[in-house]
């Protein structure tokens, strides 16, 4: 069974700017969630989408939105980028969202 | 092609046993290694190690780098069932990449 995908691996965008990421989840899995790395740091929780519905949100301001496709297919969208935007963002499916989540390999993007 | 393997894939322990789990890696422009711990959701980060042979602490567990023979691993002394998880590691790459492995079940039984 293939894994957890995101595309692209990495990016470099400048301040203003905004964003599309994109991650595919195992198939079969209903629940994708988005977290935000910053080097040496845990990971910070963005939001979960399950069945195209948002179901949970973290503390990010507004500039930061997803959405899931009906093949659960996930994106997510940062608009205005600031330099404090610049992490690696996971991408994690799992079949329903209180079973085991399963991480891609993450974007990498670089605001300048 | 780019891999962290993660030994044993499972493992059950009674409590107070001591545990030693291993993550070696094969990336290419290596830059760190991260371990986490794993319940059911999004995993608690643990340790981030970019020097060989510089030993992390945090309470019961310890975390090494041999960056010659491109392993760690992750000790936990004394272990109780709350330390029952996934234990994770992930290899990050130059372009700040992660590699994971398969991961590690560690089962504490009372």
């Amino acid at each position: 069974k293939a894994g957890v995908t995101q595309t692209p691996r990495y990016l470099i965008k400048t301040r203003g700017q905004q964003v599309t990421l994109s991650c595919s989840p195992i198939s079969g899995h209903r629940s994708v969630s988005w977290y935000q790395q910053t080097p040496g740091q845990g990971l910070q929780f963005l939001f979960e989408y399950f069945s195209e519905t948002q179901r949970n949100k973290g503390n990010f301001p507004g500039r930061f939105s997803g959405r899931q496709f009906s093949n659960s297919r996930s994106e997510m969208n940062v608009s205005t980028l600031e330099l404090g935007d610049s992490a690696l963002y996971l991408c994690a499916s799992s079949l329903n969202s209180q079973d085991t989540q399963y991480f891609g390999p993450g974007t990498r993007l670089t605001v300048l | 092609e780019d891999k962290v393997v993660q030994s044993p894939l499972s493992l059950v322990v009674h409590e107070g046993d001591t545990v030693t789990l291993n993550c070696s890696y094969e990336v290419t422009n290596f830059r760190s290694l991260l371990w986490y711990k794993q319940e059911k959701k999004a995993p608690t980060f643990l340790f981030m190690l970019t020097s060989s042979g510089i030993e992390k602490k945090s309470g019961r567990l310890s975390s090494i780098l041999d960056k010659k023979e491109l392993f760690s691993i992750l000790n936990i002394t004394a272990t109780q069932t709350g330390d029952s998880a996934i234990y994770l590691c992930a290899a990050v790459d130059s372009n700040y990449q992660l590699i994971w492995g398969a991961g590690t079940k560690l089962i504490i039984k009372p």
